[in-house]
């Protein structure tokens, strides 16, 4: 079966620009995450959703960056007037639940570069 | 202040021989520890998790062992191969978030 995927792979952009980065989790698994990864950093948790709601927003950086989740399946980040400190490796993860014992699987990440 | 350390950045071991990569947490609330692997431009992937109820974890040649009182969890390889060569990270979980260490590249020398 398919597993997380996101879009694009890689993006390049200039400073002050806005960027949108999606994920497409596992179907049928409910909660979702957004983690960030800088250079020779560890992940770094963003937000969750669980469905198309995001009880937990505690991770996001600043109000440039913001998530929405509909019909409980696909997810996008945005990064409004991105600056080079937004630079890093954006992963999405997704589990059945949010649960402590549920695996949560990861997409491959989006490369963004802040110019 | 970072709940989940793994204060070793790099760890280089010979085939066939144990691998050990340590993490050290300072919240006695977590419940639930996991490592996950990671190959370049991939995400990261499950290998082994414990409950904070057990001590040890075993699969295949991956155990994990979990020492509460001291707030240290470790994982063990044995035989190591060289395709464990990979970034692995800790993360322990309370009521399902998960906070992840900042991860251990090890190497697999043939």
């Amino acid at each position: 079966g398919a597993g997380v995927s996101q879009s694009p792979s890689n993006k390049v952009t200039e400073k002050g620009k806005d960027v949108e980065l999606r994920c497409d989790p596992i179907s049928g698994h409910t909660a979702l995450y957004w983690y960030r990864q800088s250079l020779g950093q560890g992940l770094e948790f963003l937000i969750y959703f669980q469905g198309n709601s995001a009880p937990d927003k505690s991770g996001l950086p600043s109000d440039r960056f913001s998530a929405e989740r509909t019909g409980g399946s696909v997810s996008t980040l945005t990064i409004q007037r991105t600056q080079q400190e937004d630079s890093a490796v954006y992963l999405c993860a997704s589990s059945i639940n949010r649960v402590g014992t549920d695996t949560q699987y990861f997409g491959p990440g989006t490369r963004l570069t802040v110019l | 202040d970072q709940q989940v350390k793994q204060n070793s950045p790099s760890l280089s071991v010979q085939e066939g021989r144990i691998s050990i990569l340590n993490c050290d947490y300072t919240n006695s609330m977590f419940d639930y520890f996991l490592w996950y692997k990671k190959y370049p431009a991939e995400g990261p992937t499950f290998l082994i998790s414990i409950s904070s109820i057990k001590d040890k974890n075993e699969d295949g040649r991956f155990t994990v062992f979990l020492n509460k009182s001291a707030k240290h969890l470790s994982l063990h390889i044995v035989p190591s191969q060289p395709g464990d060569s990979a970034v692995y990270f800790c993360a322990a979980s309370n009521a399902g978030k998960s906070t992840f260490g900042d991860g251990t590249t090890l190497t697999v020398k043939p």
